[in-house]
């Protein structure tokens, strides 16, 4: 597609519920990034995929949270057992590549925002 | 602890002023970026900022990167109803290969008509 693509948007789950959240990339951009973002913050880094291999996942805030992208395009990010301070919009980023530079643009999807009652 | 401090949190002016908004550090990024964030969407990138010093002009927009390259300000002439969202501000460090972005906590601007 034309951009990122997440869904669902929004989720309601009760405490203790598991989640799943897919995101779909731009058509064959190799990096993959998850955020998460509070009410009114900035995103804050989850967890990178290289294609198919998850390469950093330093900011995923516990073992409930669990991401994959098998086969290096679509990503779930998994949250099992949901408590409530994980109510947040969960953001993913794609880019062509994979460097560093300046140049490497990410471009975001809308969010899926998850609601913990 | 912010790694990226922005200032202020949050802004509301009336339309035609002017205003700046300011992204602090006390590390050193190989890049800096400004996004803009609207309610239910994800961020959209305004501009990416390398060279220390560097200066960047989009229409009304005014982007400046710090010599040393640890802070940047975002400088806002004759505000509309339509700048008003969150502003972001990300860096790059050296630190990965592949780009890892730290955000700010962002600045909540509303411009009211």
């Amino acid at each position: 597609g034309a951009g990122v693509s997440q869904s669902p948007r929004y989720k309601v789950a009760k405490r203790g519920q598991d989640v799943a959240l897919r995101c779909d990339p731009i058509s064959g951009h190799v990096s993959l990034f998850w955020y998460q973002q509070a009410l009114g913050q900035g995103p804050e880094f989850l967890t990178y995929f290289q294609n198919e291999a998850q390469l950093d996942k330093s900011g995923l805030p516990s073992d409930r949270f669990f991401a994959e992208r098998p086969e290096g395009s679509v990503s779930t990010l998994k949250i099992q057992r949901t408590q409530q301070e994980d109510s947040a919009v969960y953001l993913c980023a794609s880019s062509r590549t994979q460097g560093s530079s300046g140049a490497n643009v990410l471009t975001f999807g809308a969010g899926s925002r998850l609601t913990v009652l | 602890t912010q790694l990226l401090e922005q200032s202020p949190q949050f802004l509301s002016i009336q339309e035609g002023e002017n205003l700046t908004v300011y992204c602090n550090s006390s590390s050193v990024f190989s890049s800096l970026q400004w996004y803009r964030q609207e309610p239910g969407e994800g961020p959209v990138l305004l501009v990416t900022v390398v060279t220390g010093g560097e200066v960047k002009k989009l229409k009304r927009l005014t982007f400046q990167f710090g010599d040393a390259r640890k802070d940047s300000s975002l400088h806002i002439t004759a505000a509309q109803p339509g700048d008003t969202g969150l502003y972001l501000c990300a860096g790059r460090r050296g630190g990965t290969s592949y780009g890892k972005l730290t955000f700010g906590q962002g600045t909540i601007l509303t411009v009211h008509p």
